[in-house]
């Protein structure tokens, strides 16, 4: 069964340095989604992504974040400058369309900012 | 999207069935109902959905009430492995959004 893949699956970084967290998406999803859980707590949506761009984001989602799908099958999220806020599960997900349908979830990135 | 209402905790004995209800009394004609669960640190993963009539596929049945402001998701034969975070969450079946909005959900704990 196709599934959505994450990595690294654990990422240890110091405030202020630039992290990439990389994600598959399932092959012919065009949909892709960032979302995070901060220890203990809800899960958060940050973002969604179509065609190259931006469909919505959250207010988390500042100018420290950027997404991008460098190529057919990457989705990568980019946090600039980390802070000690940003330690949580990064969690990836893509879907076949967009509002209705099922998203997939990888298995997250815990990221660790000292 | 519509709020959800769900019981913090609930307890399940193996092998029995799980009976999770979800209260979305401002739920509007064009959402769906959505259950994902959150096994320890993983990723989310999808139950099922449905818009009105009941839902079973291999993993559960839906259960909704005939004017939509409740539903339970029933484990027929709940394992350990069902151990979980349940969320149940209302969204548009078309529209300029696809994020999922996670409440605190419910946490099933599957007794031996």
């Amino acid at each position: 069964e196709p599934e959505v893949t994450q990595t690294p699956s654990h990422q240890v970084t110091q405030m202020g340095q630039e992290v990439i967290l990389r994600c598959v998406p399932i092959s012919n999803h065009l949909y892709f989604y960032w979302y995070r859980q901060i220890l203990g707590q809800k899960v958060e949506f940050l973002v969604s992504f179509y065609n190259n761009e931006i469909s919505e984001k959250s207010e988390i989602f500042d100018d420290q974040f950027s997404v991008e799908r460098p190529d057919g099958s990457n989705f990568t999220l980019k946090i600039r400058s980390t802070k000690l806020e940003d330690s949580a599960m990064y969690f990836c997900a893509s879907s076949e369309e967009y509002s209705q349908e099922t998203q997939y979830f990888g298995p997250g990135t815990r990221l660790l900012v000292l | 999207d519509a709020k959800t209402t769900q019981p913090t905790s609930m307890d399940c004995a193996e092998g029995r069935a799980a009976n999770l209800p979800c209260n979305h009394s401002t739920i509007s004609g064009n959402e769906y109902v959505y259950w994902y669960r959150q096994i320890h640190s993983q990723g989310p993963q999808y139950i099922i959905h449905g818009l009105k009539n009941n839902e079973t596929n291999e993993m559960a049945s839906l259960i909704i009430t005939e004017d939509r402001k409740s539903s339970t998701l029933i484990l027929p034969h709940a394992t350990l492995r069902d151990t979980a975070v349940y969320y149940c969450i209302v969204r548009v079946a078309s529209g300029n959004t696809g994020k999922l909005i996670f409440g605190q959900g419910t946490t099933l704990q599957v007794k031996p």
